[in-house]
């Protein structure tokens, strides 16, 4: 265990609804990754936060946002949902901005309906 | 721009034969490199990490893996699987020296025949 935790394991959404999913982030780490791992694919970097402040994107829609509180604790919320949403959603702990061993938590399955 | 290929999408093995998991990479920086296993309900783990020290890099459970710039490969190998061998592994690139912002492969999954 690595004690990254994520909240909930599952969520099945309608499309074009809302949805925010939730991470804790091991003790100490001021770094949150977010992925996106479609079935049967590797996880695709959506955004890091570093101290609060996004820190880098990947090439997600700006529909794709999030929030790192005081805490370390994170957010990812995705507006209009579509289809391809479907996927587990995965983040990461780490210690520096410039990085550190990631720590993954064991994801939120979201199902877009 | 970074990428990273994995050769091949499934690999069947027996127990306590050799395992290879091939990986090629792309990458314009001095790359980092990594190798995480991902079993069936649990979080991403990492194996081990190459971060130019030595060519050879010794991970967890065994496993090892050998960085070779002239191929831009990074194979994965073990002497000898185990039936807990059994999960999804993903060859990992970064361009920070820390890890950060990873780009993964798309994923070898591993199945060891008793």
């Amino acid at each position: 265990e690595t004690g990254v935790t994520q909240s909930p394991t599952h969520l099945i959404k309608t499309r074009g609804q809302q949805v925010t999913l939730r991470c804790s982030s091991q003790s100490g780490h001021n770094t949150v990754s977010w992925y996106q791992q479609a079935l049967g694919q590797g996880p695709q970097f959506i955004f890091q936060y570093y101290r609060e402040e996004e820190n880098g994107r990947g090439n997600f829609p700006p529909r794709f946002s999030g929030l790192q509180f005081p805490n370390y604790s994170s957010e990812l919320n995705v507006n209009a949902l579509e289809l391809d949403d479907s996927a587990l959603y995965l983040c990461a702990s780490s210690l520096e901005g410039e990085g550190d061993e990631q720590f993954f938590g064991p994801g939120t399955r979201l199902t877009v309906l | 721009a970074q990428s990273v290929t994995q050769l091949d999408s499934h690999v069947s093995v027996s127990e306590g034969t050799p395992v290879l998991l091939r990986c090629n990479y792309s990458s314009s920086y001095s790359p980092s490199l990594f190798w995480y296993v991902q079993h069936p309900n649990k979080g991403l783990q990492l194996l081990l990490k190459y971060t130019s020290a030595a060519t050879l890099v010794k991970g967890i459970n065994g496993f090892e893996a050998e960085f070779k710039k002239s191929e831009t490969s990074f194979h994965l190998t073990k002497p000898s699987a185990h039936m807990s061998d059994a999960a999804e592994y993903f060859c990992v690139v970064s361009p920070y020296d820390a890890g950060n912002m990873l780009t993964f492969g798309g994923g070898t999954r591993l199945m060891v025949k008793p």
